[in-house]
């Protein structure tokens, strides 16, 4: 079966420092791994993927991710935080040899103070 | 191109009652998914349509029903309404290239149902 843990709840960092958003995931075949971000009244954005290749990937709005496949984690990270990357963050996998359908996260909530 | 969109944003309803949403595609876009938001179960996934046939299913109960049309639109029925079917419910779009998986999907707003 598939699963996704983040273990972090909430995420605060300052401005203008790096962050971190946390996930592993568990499948029984290869990961498709997905970060999606979510502001309040909105439905999910999707920020970046991993399927195949280099395991820094690299997204929207300055987001990139890195694929680990030995720790079975793909955390989310930017290099400089900006108060308006506040909002509910999710890890999604699917299994690409077994899987039916995605598996999401239970969400992190990322606050940048200013 | 225009968004994925769902109608309607909002809906009360009373327990027992039965509603029906709907989920508008991103143009070109064949597969629909719908997923219910909760505080406390978080994301779930209901089903996912593809030309018109459901391909996938979540492990929710036969109240919960959808269909696609010929032209992608899609619609997700709850039947008996009980207080905790509450929840945003989101519908999300997208383009795959088969059965690969390896497509991102695209979400609309929600329709944020209330059950009193």
């Amino acid at each position: 079966a598939q699963s996704v843990a983040q273990p972090e709840d909430q995420v605060n960092v300052a401005e203008g420092n790096p962050l971190t958003v946390k996930c592993t995931y568990s499948v029984s075949g290869n990961p498709y791994l997905f970060w999606y971000v979510q502001y309040p009244n909105r439905g999910l954005q999707f920020l970046l993927k991993y399927i195949t290749g280099d395991n820094l990937v690299k997204g929207s709005y300055g987001f990139e991710a890195e694929f680990n496949k030995s720790q079975t984690s793909f955390h989310l990270k930017k290099p400089s935080a900006l108060v308006s990357d506040s909002a509910l963050y999710f890890c999604a996998v699917r299994d690409a040899d077994y899987g039916q359908n995605f598996v999401f996260g239970p969400g992190t909530r990322l606050s940048v103070l200013p | 191109k225009a968004g994925v969109t769902q109608t309607p944003r909002y809906l009360i309803k009373t327990r027992g009652q039965q509603v029906t949403l709907s989920c508008s595609p991103i143009s070109g876009h064949r597969s629909v998914s719908w997923y219910q938001q909760t505080p406390g179960q978080g994301l779930q996934f209901l089903f996912e349509y593809f030309s018109e046939t459901q391909r996938n299913k979540g492990n929710f109960p036969g109240r919960f029903s959808g269909r696609q049309f010929s032209n992608s639109r899609s619609e997700m029925n709850v039947s008996t309404l009980e207080l905790g079917d509450s929840a945003l419910y989101l519908c999300a779009s997208s383009y795959p290239p088969g059965r690969s998986g390896d497509y991102e999907q695209y979400f609309g707003p929600g329709t944020r149902l209330t059950v009193t």
